[in-house]
C-alpha cells in the first residue's frame, strides 16, 4: 500500500490552466478504472471532484477534468480561478478492498 | 441533505483505546459502503477501512489486528474501535461515505481529533 506519487506544488495565474499529476502503479491505477480527486481548503473536510478517472459529480465545474495514461493519472484545472486555490489529493483503488491516496499538492493561484 | 457527524475523539496515552463513532443522515445507511480515512496534521490522506454494506471489513496494513470497524444500521451509525493506539495513529479521521467502488469517497463529515500522547 505505497502512496501514489504527485508533485508537493503546482500554480499558475488566474485564467490560465494547470495539471496535476498522480502516479501509481499496475497495481493500481494501472490496473483500474477507479482514479478520485479532492479537493481541500484549509480545515475543511476534502470534497469529491473526479471520480472513475474522467467523471466528475454533478455540481463540480467543468473547468475540472480527469485523464488517465499508464499508471498516471492527471487532474486538469482550466480557466484557473482564486477560489481554486487547495489541497489537491488522488486516490486509486488498490485491489482487495483497499484505496491508496496521494501525498497531496498545494495548488498556489498567483 | 446528506450529513456525516463524527465524534468521539480525545487524548488517550499510547497503548489506550478509543471509539470513534459516525451519526449518518439524508440516506439509507444499509444501502451504502461506509469508510473511515485519517488524516495527521499537515499530512496527506490515509484509508484506514472499509465495512460495505454486506458487513465485510477491510483494514490499511498499518491499523490491521488493532481496528476494528463496525455499523448499526438502525441507529444510522457507523463506529471504529481503536485499540493499541501509537503516537503515529494521531490524526483527524474521516467518516466518508462510498457509492460502490467507483466513487469511494463521496461525502464526508467534518472529522474527529485523535491525539495519542503521554
Amino acid at each position: 500500500q505505497s502512496a501514489l506519487t504527485q508533485p508537493a506544488s503546482v500554480s499558475g495565474s488566474p485564467g490560465q490552466s494547470i495539471t496535476i499529476s498522480c502516479t501509481g502503479s499496475s497495481s493500481d491505477v494501472g490496473n483500474y478504472n477507479l482514479v478520485s480527486w479532492y479537493q481541500q481548503h484549509p480545515s475543511n473536510a476534502p470534497k469529491l471532484m473526479i471520480y472513475g478517472d474522467t467523471k466528475r459529480p454533478s455540481g463540480v465545474s467543468n473547468r475540472f477534468s480527469g485523464s488517465k495514461s499508464g499508471n498516471t493519472a492527471s487532474l486538469i484545472i482550466s480557466g484557473l480561478q482564486a477560489e481554486d486555490e487547495a489541497d489537491y489529493y488522488c486516490c486509486s483503488y488498490a485491489g482487495g478492498s483497499t484505496w491508496v491516496f496521494g501525498g497531496g499538492t498545494k495548488l498556489t493561484v498567483l | 441533505e446528506v450529513l456525516l457527524v463524527e465524534s468521539g475523539g480525545g487524548l488517550v496515552r499510547p497503548g489506550g483505546s478509543l471509539r470513534l463513532s459516525c451519526a449518518t443522515s439524508g440516506f439509507t445507511l444499509s444501502n451504502y459502503d461506509m469508510h473511515w480515512v485519517r488524516q495527521a496534521t499537515g499530512r496527506g490522506l490515509e484509508w484506514v477501512s472499509l465495512i460495505g454494506s454486506t458487513g465485510d471489513t477491510y483494514f490499511a496494513d498499518s491499523v490491521k489486528g488493532r481496528f476494528t470497524i463496525s455499523r448499526e444500521n438502525a441507529k444510522n451509525s457507523l463506529y471504529l474501535q481503536m485499540n493499541s493506539l501509537r503516537a503515529d495513529d494521531t490524526a483527524v479521521y474521516y467518516c466518508t461515505r462510498g457509492d460502490g467502488y467507483n466513487t469511494p469517497f463521496d461525502y464526508w463529515g467534518q472529522g474527529t481529533l485523535v491525539t495519542v500522547s503521554s
